[in-house]
């Protein structure tokens, strides 16, 4: 089945260490996002890339990074430098532009121990 | 940036009763998409619906995009209709998709 498939669905983080979660989706979408959201509150973009090899930040991307070296796959690092990073992480893809309709995967759960 | 304003923001209603939940936007926009979140955290895709009026089952939506608001019916609700339902907007000249804070509905059996 086509979709977009995030890995883990529960991540543990010990200060100072970075983690990567995993975004692969199938729809052979040329945009995708990551979000972040956190309890009780609404999604925010964190980066979003509309094409291979090129991506810009969203409107809160300090302490995270990205890369989008394959159209299928837009992995995201939580950096150490991000101070609060327990929030639950979505990513999501579009065919073309942000004004095509956004699939979003299950999403990944961060905590720090 | 366009704001996105849901109303309301809490609701709690008996099983089969119906709801309309209201989206208000503060420009115009070419991306209009209603997402319901379950307990579980997926957020489904309910409708895109920049302007016209679509329907799925119990559920519909209505965009009046020179009015700047949406609104999400659902009809004969059941306890699975609970959770938080999104509005999300991309105004034109913009490439990001903006999130109210969502409407959260509590299904009584």
């Amino acid at each position: 089945d086509g979709g977009i498939t995030q890995s883990p669905k529960y991540l543990f983080r010990k200060e100072g260490q970075n983690v990567t979660l995993s975004c692969e989706q199938n729809l052979n979408h040329d945009a995708m996002y990551w979000y972040r959201q956190d309890p009780g509150q609404g999604l925010r973009l964190i980066y979003y890339s509309q094409i291979v090899n090129d991506f810009q930040k969203g409107d809160i991307a300090e302490g995270y990074s990205v890369s989008r070296e394959k159209k299928e796959s837009f992995p995201l690092t939580v950096t150490s430098a991000q101070k609060n990073p327990t929030a639950f992480y979505l990513c999501a893809s579009s065919a073309d532009r942000s004004y095509q309709p956004q699939h979003f995967g299950d999403g990944t759960r961060l905590s720090i121990l | 940036g366009i704001q996105v304003e849901q109303s309301p923001p809490d609701l709690i209603l008996q099983e089969g009763a119906n709801s309309t939940l209201r989206c208000n936007f503060s420009d115009s926009v070419n991306n209009l998409q209603w997402f319901h979140q379950n307990p579980w955290g997926q957020l489904i895709n309910l409708f895109y619906i920049p302007s016209g009026t679509k329907q799925n089952g119990r559920l519909s939506a209505t965009t009046v995009a020179t009015e700047r608001y949406s609104l999400l019916y659902i009809s004969s609700s059941q306890t699975t209709d609970s959770g938080v339902y999104f509005c999300a907007v991309v105004g034109f000249g913009n490439e990001k998709l903006t999130f109210g804070t969502g409407t959260r509905l509590t299904i009584i059996p």
